[in-house]
């Protein structure tokens, strides 16, 4: 089945540095949920989302459901270097179904 | 402490010898399922149960098995093993189907040589 479209692959960027990341599809979910995954671990929630233009925020991190039910970004403001790792988005629908991006490998530097 | 937990985190084996990959979580939740995880392809999903005697296909269900005779445990079995089952596999669990987020493990990392 069609995977999510995630952007970008990768980034690097300076410590103290906004970053933004999104992720698109054809297809209309009712659920977007953003995780980060460190090394050797499992990923892990870090925002849900469940309705057409809703924003939520989680500290520095804050997400947005896109109104079309076809997209989500991310965005990590003032970063530090723990915020390091691989972020995946995941997509919802009716039926079940989900989805994963491929993911945002993401570098800080000090 | 509210978990899931695989069993074992890292397996070398030889193609054909059967193996299975435990998982069990201790939240009481309804739906669990198997992913596998490759460079550049994001989580795939192998199968999933929404309940317990209940379990369905996912995207790339080809070669292994599951079962769910118990709410808590959800194994993975590969029958027969084959170099393309190198991958990295992940359980979740969440409550239900709907608007419940997942709930991963920290993952099994398998070889097939």
């Amino acid at each position: 089945g069609q995977q999510l479209n995630q952007s970008p692959q990768s980034m690097f960027i300076q410590e103290g540095e906004d970053v933004s990341m999104n992720c698109t599809s054809s297809s209309i979910f009712n659920t977007w949920l953003w995780y980060k995954q460190d090394p050797g671990e499992g990923p892990v929630l870090l925002i849900a989302l469940y309705k057409a233009g809703e924003l939520t925020s989680n500290g520095r991190l804050t997400a947005q459901f896109g109104i079309t039910r076809k997209d989500s970004f991310l965005n990590i403001s003032a970063s530090i270097p723990s915020d390091v790792g691989i972020y995946f988005c995941a997509g919802r629908k009716s039926n079940n179904d989900m989805r994963f991006g491929a993911g945002t490998r993401l570098t800080v530097k000090p | 402490e509210a978990q899931v937990t695989q069993n074992p985190r890292y397996l070398i084996t030889v193609t054909g010898k059967k193996l299975t990959v435990t998982c069990s979580q201790n939240m009481n939740h309804e739906y669990m399922s198997w992913y596998r995880q490759d460079p550049g392809l994001g989580l795939r999903q192998i199968y999933y149960s929404m309940n317990v005697e209940v379990t369905d296909k996912g995207d790339v269900p080809e070669g292994y098995k599951v079962s769910r005779k118990e709410k808590r445990n959800f194994p993975l079995i590969l029958e027969s093993p084959s170099p393309n089952q190198t991958s990295l596999y992940f359980c979740a669990s969440s409550f239900g189907p709907l608007n419940s987020p997942l709930h991963f493990g920290n993952g099994t990392r398998l070889t097939v040589t």
